[in-house]
């Protein structure tokens, strides 16, 4: 089955106390790509990854870093997480080829940093 | 990309057909007109996108005007399990690019019984 995972699906840490989400499609896809979603703001993209070691930042980048080693990872690196980090953040990976573009996500992790 | 102009809310009885609208007057000739939606807090899931001809699948059908300023989802039968804010995002497609999607506010839908 096509599919999108992340993990943890919840998560509570403290403020500095580094973190990874993790993220892994099993589609073969090129694009992968992180979000956050807070109330009244929407959607909004942190980093994307067109393939493999490159990475560049989206809309709301700081305070984030992403790493893509390999094409089916893209691990979420919270270095010092400050409580305005809280928030549900969601994953997502998509073709680079064909019509159907199409973008996939995964099931959301919500952080919650105290 | 174009900015899209949603209804924040609409209600739909179980059983009829929900036909939720979207406002894309700026779009220009490659721009395809996608629709996601997301149940609860669960990630965006897509349902269907086109250019400018109408499409249908299993989800729903697009319907998107000759002059392809407005377009309209329409979930045939809904029933409660379509419950859900409905995106409606304009977009380059094809290859290059990012697929980089920007999500407005949506269209909440509520199914009732």
């Amino acid at each position: 089955e096509a599919q999108v995972t992340q993990n943890p699906r919840y998560l509570i840490t403290v403020t500095g106390k580094k973190l990874t989400v993790t993220c892994s499609q099993n589609m073969n896809h090129e694009y992968m790509s992180w979000y956050r979603q807070d109330p009244g703001l929407g959607l909004r993209q942190i980093y994307y990854s067109m393939n493999v070691e490159v990475t560049d930042k989206g809309d709301v980048p700081e305070g984030y870093k992403v790493s893509r080693k390999e094409k089916r990872n893209f691990p979420l690196i919270l270095e010092s997480p400050s409580p305005n980090q809280t928030s549900l953040y969601f994953c997502a990976s998509s073709s680079r080829t064909g019509r159907n573009t199409e973008a996939f996500f995964g099931q959301g992790t919500r952080l919650t940093v105290v | 990309d174009a900015k899209t102009t949603q209804p924040p809310s609409m209600d739909c009885a179980e059983g009829r057909a929900a036909n939720l609208p979207c406002n894309h007057s700026t779009i220009s000739g490659n721009e395809y007109v996608y629709w996601y939606r997301q149940i609860h807090s669960q990630g965006p899931q897509y349902i269907i996108h086109g250019l400018k001809n109408n499409e249908t699948n299993e989800m729903a059908s697009l319907i998107i005007t000759e002059d392809r300023k407005s377009s309209t989802l329409i979930l045939p039968h809904a029933t409660l399990r379509d419950t859900a804010v409905y995106y409606c995002i304009v977009r380059s497609s094809g290859t290059g690019g990012y697929n980089k999607l920007i999500f407005g506010a949506g269209t909440r839908l509520a199914v009732h019984p």
